[in-house]
Formats: C-alpha cells, structure tokens, sequence
C-alpha cells in the first residue's frame, strides 16, 4: 500500500538552530499534509497542516513546505527550544479517503544545550 | 479549544479480562472519530475509523470482535479490548475529527492510554 516515511529517524540540534524535519510521501493521490508533535507517553498534538494547493505554510516559530514535485514535505522548527525535543510525525490524506491519516514513521528531535 | 479527553491513561489487568477506553471531545462535536494503535517508537497504526449511530469501520487485519467500537454520542467513543491477551499490550490513542470547528480536517488526538495485560 501506499505509504508515508521520513529520511532521518534522529535529528539533533543545538539549541537556539534551526531545525528542518523531512519527510517523504509516495500517494500522488494526497492532498492534505499535517504534522504532528508527540511528546513521550503522550498523544500527538497538532503542528501546522497544508494543502495541495499550496506550497508554503507558516505558523509560530513553524514553516511547512510542500514539494509535489517530487512528493516532498518538511518542517522548519526555528529558533529550537529544549521543549521542542519530541518525535514529529508527517501523515497525509486524499480527499476520497475518508479523512482518514497515514502516519510517517516519525523523527526524534533532540535539543542539545 | 479542540480537547479530547482520553480515559484512563493506564490500565493493567489480568489475562482473559476485558477493558474499556472512552474517548470524549470536550468542546466540540465530533462525528467520526479514530483509534489507533502505538507500539514503542513506532508509528500510529489506524485501527477503526467510529462514526457516531453507524458501525464502525475496521482496518484490515483488525478483529472487529477482538476490539469493540461503539461511538454512542456526539462527544463519545469508547473502544472494548475483549478477552486481553499480553499481545494487545499496547499504547492506544483516539482522535476526534473537528468537523464543527473551522479546522474541519484537524484530528485532534486524546492522552493516550497505556494497556498492560499480565
């Protein structure tokens, strides 16, 4: 089946760097990009989301960029906080598809002081 | 706004027992909502998508008799794990899809709930 996945499964950072988390997606048929954040132990909170239509996004401190090209998302984390560290998850959805997400296979942010 | 209250956050029970897990969204109206399913550092696995008055709709590959759903309001799922076994030891979380807030296509996502079973 389709599937959704990310290049780096750990990224560290220095605090107060810039962070760029990417992630792959492989169905031409998605029109829907949302990342999520998970803190250990806890549910994913919501990020920033884009649609197909669009290539850019900004929200606070969070850039979400959209290549369809070449079926590309990332998100720019800057100005990385300690409270940023958490696994990040990219998940994406078509419109035929009921609202429903596939899930990437998630990037640990670690900040380093 | 947008909170989905997940109920407990960890549960242990013995083998051959079942367990409930409610989902509720706080401040808003959900109609579909969605459980999942989490091992250690490993991603969301989808199990069933709930609709509220319908049937649920079950992921291939998952039991439907094994894992009840049944999303009786607006404001509430609740998934059964029947007759556990150490195997449905897992991390299981819920979302509720906003469909009355302006981010319709948000799904926002409960606590969690840490599932032992000795």
């Amino acid at each position: 089946g389709e599937s959704v996945g990310l290049h780096l499964p750990t990224l560290s950072v220095q605090e107060g760097d810039n962070s760029i988390i990417n992630c792959a997606y492989s169905n031409s048929a998605s029109d829907y990009f949302i990342w999520y954040k998970q803190e250990s132990g806890k549910g994913p909170q919501f990020i920033i989301d884009i649609r197909s239509n669009m290539d850019k996004r900004q929200g606070q401190r969070v850039t979400v960029l959209l290549n369809k090209t070449v079926k590309h998302l990332s998100l720019q984390i800057a100005a990385t906080q300690p409270g940023d560290s958490a696994v990040y998850f990219c998940a994406e959805s078509s419109s035929g598809g009921g609202n429903k997400l596939t899930f990437g296979t998630g990037t640990q942010l670690k900040v380093e002081l | 706004g947008a909170v989905v209250s997940q109920h407990p956050s960890w549960v242990i029970c013995k083998s051959g027992t079942s367990v409930k897990i409610e989902c509720r969204s706080l401040d808003f109206q959900a109609t579909t909502m969605f459980w999942y399913r989490q091992f250690p550092k490993q991603s969301l696995m989808l199990m069933a998508t709930s609709n509220e008055g319908s049937k649920a709709t079950y992921e291939q590959g998952v039991e439907k008799d094994k894992f009840l759903i049944n999303h009786a309001s607006l404001t509430l799922s609740t998934l059964t794990v029947t007759s556990a076994h150490p195997e449905d030891s897992s991390f299981y979380i819920c979302s509720a899809l906003g469909a009355g807030l302006l981010a319709k296509n948000i799904q926002y996502f409960g606590a969690g709930t840490r599932l032992s079973v000795l």
